[in-house]
């Protein structure tokens, strides 16, 4: 049962448009969503995250927006670069006691990729 | 001065092995975790400790075994290696503290451990 979904496996954008990442869950329970970036023989770095309690949270060229009762969230990068190539993991963060370990759950990734 | 190092980086075993991955890390983080990444490319949690205590343990094989000798190391070792084992395994740590404030920049990890059985 996978809580977190991206359903789209790959993105090609060109370099200087928009690039827009989406990702679905199904837990009502998660508090936090994050996004992460994973270069080739690397391990994902954290790149922007959103508290459940608010719909917008942007950071220079990077925006995340959540919609909550759609159970919906994306990233979006403006302008996209070459470097923004990689894979992105949605990811959601929750406490499944309260005072118990913080768990985070993955999407499966998208693989962007800006061409010139 | 990498922030989660995880050793070996590959592994290539025989069916039946007993094999361990170390991981370290110098953040001054009070929990680690592993996860892996199966063929499906889906990151899952197996196990994390906080301060040497167990406190998330998945549905995993008891064939798979965490170690923690001290809050900076959380190692995994493996028994009777299956083919069904090969993935990449990511340790990863983070401050609880920091989460439950909601300063959430998530998990740092480390570059992965690419894990084949033959």
């Amino acid at each position: 049962d996978q809580q977190v979904k991206q359903n789209s496996p790959s993105l090609s954008v060109q370099e200087g448009r928009i690039s827009i990442l989406n990702c679905d869950y199904t837990n009502s329970m998660f508090d936090y969503f994050l996004w992460y970036k994973k270069y080739p023989a690397e391990g994902p770095t954290f790149l922007i995250s959103i508290s459940s309690i608010k719909d917008k949270n942007e950071d220079g060229r990077f925006t995340v927006f959540l919609n909550k009762s759609a159970k919906h969230l994306s990233l979006h990068i403006v302008p996209s670069q070459p470097g923004d190539s990689a894979v992105y993991f949605c990811a959601a963060s929750f406490r499944p006691r309260l005072q118990g370990a913080q768990k985070l759950v993955f999407g499966q990734g998208t693989r962007l990729t800006i061409n010139p | 001065d990498t922030a989660v190092s995880q050793t070996p980086k590959y592994l290539v075993t025989q069916m039946g092995n007993d094999k361990s991955i170390k991981c370290e890390q110098n953040l001054g983080h009070d929990t680690m975790y592993w996860y892996k990444q199966d063929s499906k490319k889906f990151l899952k949690i197996m196990f994390s400790y906080n301060n040497k205590e167990l406190i998330i343990n998945e549905t995993v094989p008891n064939r798979f075994s965490p170690k923690s000798p001290d809050k900076a190391h959380l190692n995994l070792h493996i028994n009777s290696l299956e083919l069904g084992d090969s993935a990449v395994y990511f340790c990863a740590s983070s401050q609880d503290r920091l989460i439950r404030t909601g300063l959430h920049r998530g998990y740092t990890f480390g570059s992965g451990t690419r894990l084949t059985v033959v």
